[in-house]
């Protein structure tokens, strides 16, 4: 089945530090990709969609400045973490829809990344 | 759609016993349910998915319902195994050609007892 990786699948990082997470479809083409955090025992909050070759569209009281993304190919998009604050620990999910051919509009999940801020 | 950001209610069964995990969705449009297990510290797996012109499809073990008079959508899972404690999310896709809505809904947090 279609893979989508996710990387670093955990990252600590200082306080004030900026963090990159990549997001990349191995074996289709995704126009959209999705964005999601996850506090512990607690359901999935999508953060932003993420459109190839366009601005993400960001949910409402999630900061576009401190939440950077980027989709700048049809198998990547990447989420920076913008002068990252102990808050801002947490599991990022990405997630990736398949843009073509008989599975087009499938939506499949990276692995997570979980980001600790010291 | 059912409030997120709230802590997962749960669900526990013991070994051998079926299960069944619910989710109200409140788009009429919707036209497409996915169920999702995610284990801890992963991200989620597609279990089962039901079109809006069925109200009842069978995987291997798992069993969807769909009752879209209610706008309720439940998950079967028949003898349960201590590898199925995990929490489990519905998703729901609005209208033919569209996108999934891609917000989850509370999820439910099966545990199971040897």
């Amino acid at each position: 089945g279609a893979v989508v990786s996710q990387h670093p699948s955990w990252v600590i990082c200082k306080s004030g530090t900026s963090v990159k997470i990549e997001c990349r479809s191995l074996d289709f083409q995704a126009t959209t990709m999705f964005w999601y955090r996850q506090f512990p025992k607690q359901s999935l909050m999508l953060m932003a969609t993420s459109n190839e070759g366009s601005k993400a569209t960001y949910e409402q009281g999630v900061e576009k400045d401190k939440f950077l993304i980027n989709h700048a190919s049809l198998t990547l998009s990447t989420l920076t973490v913008t002068s990252a604050h102990p808050e801002d620990s947490s599991f990022y999910i990405c997630s990736a829809q398949n843009g073509q051919g008989p599975g087009a509009g499938e939506l499949f999940f990276g692995e997570g990344s979980r980001l600790t801020v010291l | 759609g059912e409030s997120v950001g709230l802590h997962l209610p749960t669900l526990s069964v013991q070994e051998g016993d079926n299960s069944i995990i619910n989710c109200a969705y409140s788009n009429s449009a919707s036209d497409y349910f996915i169920w999702y297990k995610q284990e801890s510290g992963k991200g989620p797996q597609f279990i089962i998915d039901i079109r809006s012109n069925m109200d009842k499809r069978q995987g291997q073990r798992v069993t969807v319902l769909l009752n879209k008079t209610v706008k309720h959508l439940s998950l079967q899972i028949a003898a349960t195994q201590p590898g199925d404690s995990a929490v489990y999310f519905c998703a729901e896709k609005i209208g033919p050609g569209g996108s999934y809505i891609p917000t989850f809904g509370r999820g439910t947090s099966l545990i199971v007892h040897p």
